[in-house]
C-alpha cells in the first residue's frame, strides 16, 4: 500500500513567522510531488509541484524535497491569517501514468 | 476562461434515488478524474479516466458510475446501491501524467 503521511495538525503559528509542514511517503520510486491548498468547503488548488532534490522556491512558498530520505515538505514565509488552510500532499508514486495519492492534509492556522 | 467546472454546487438526493453530477474542462486535459472527500479526510479516487471512451475503476467505485463520451465531459453518477453518499465530490483533469487542477466540487447530502 503506497502512502503518504503528514500530520494532521492543526499547526499554530503567529503572524510573520515561518510554517513548516511535512510529508513523508512510503514508495521509493515516487516521481513528482505536490502541495494543494484547500480552504474550508472549497476544493483543492495547487501551490507547488516538485520533481528533483533540492529546494523550489516561489513567492513565499518554498517546497524541499529529499528523496533519499523520503520526505517533502513545504515552508510558507511571512505566514498571513489567509494562509489558514488546509496543505494537502500528494504524491506521483511512478513513471508513467499513475494515480497521485493524497496525505490527509495538515491544518495551518495563523494567528494576528 | 480556462477551467474546469462542476454542477451544481449542491445536491440534495432522496434515498433509493440515482443522482448524476456533471464535471466540464475547456483545458484540453486528456485525463480526467472523480475523488470523494469526507470530513476531516482525505481525497478517496472514484474512477479515472485516461482517455475518451475509456476509464478505470479508482480505490472506492462501488456504487459509482461514470462516462466519458467527450474529451471535456466526465459525468459521474452516484447510484442508490451507494450507502453512504453524502460528501464532497471533487473533479480534476490533468494532462498525463502530471499535475491535478480540482474544479470547485460538487456538495452531496441524502435526505
Amino acid at each position: 500500500q503506497k502512502e503518504v503521511e503528514q500530520n494532521s495538525g492543526p499547526l499554530s503559528v503567529p503572524e510573520g513567522a515561518i510554517a513548516s509542514l511535512n510529508c513523508t511517503y512510503s514508495d521509493r520510486v515516487s516521481q513528482s510531488f505536490f502541495w494543494y491548498r484547500q480552504y474550508s468547503g472549497k476544493s483543492p488548488e495547487l501551490i507547488m509541484s516538485i520533481y528533483s532534490n533540492g529546494d523550489k522556491e516561489d513567492g513565499r512558498f518554498t517546497a524541499q524535497l529529499n528523496k533519499a530520505s523520503q520526505y517533502v515538505s513545504l515552508l510558507i514565509r511571512d505566514s498571513q491569517p489567509s494562509d489558514s488552510a488546509t496543505y494537502l500532499c500528494a504524491v506521483n508514486p511512478g513513471t508513467g501514468f499513475q494515480k497521485l495519492v493524497f496525505g490527509t492534509g495538515t491544518r495551518l492556522l495563523v494567528s494576528p | 476562461d480556462g477551467g474546469i467546472t462542476q454542477s451544481p454546487k449542491y445536491l440534495f438526493r432522496k434515498e433509493g434515488q440515482n443522482v448524476t453530477l456533471s464535471c466540464e474542462q475547456n483545458l484540453n486535459h486528456d485525463a480526467m478524474y472523480w475523488y470523494r472527500q469526507d470530513p476531516g479526510q482525505g481525497l478517496r479516487l472514484i474512477y479515472y479516466s485516461q482517455i475518451v471512451n475509456d476509464f478505470q475503476k479508482g480505490d472506492i467505485a462501488e456504487g459509482y458510475s461514470v462516462s466519458r463520451e467527450k474529451k471535456e465531459s466526465f459525468p459521474l453518477t452516484v447510484t442508490s446501491a451507494q450507502k453512504n453518499p453524502t460528501a464532497f465530490y471533487l473533479c480534476a483533469s490533468s494532462i498525463i501524467p502530471d499535475t491535478q487542477y480540482f474544479g470547485p466540487g460538487t456538495r452531496l447530502t441524502v435526505l
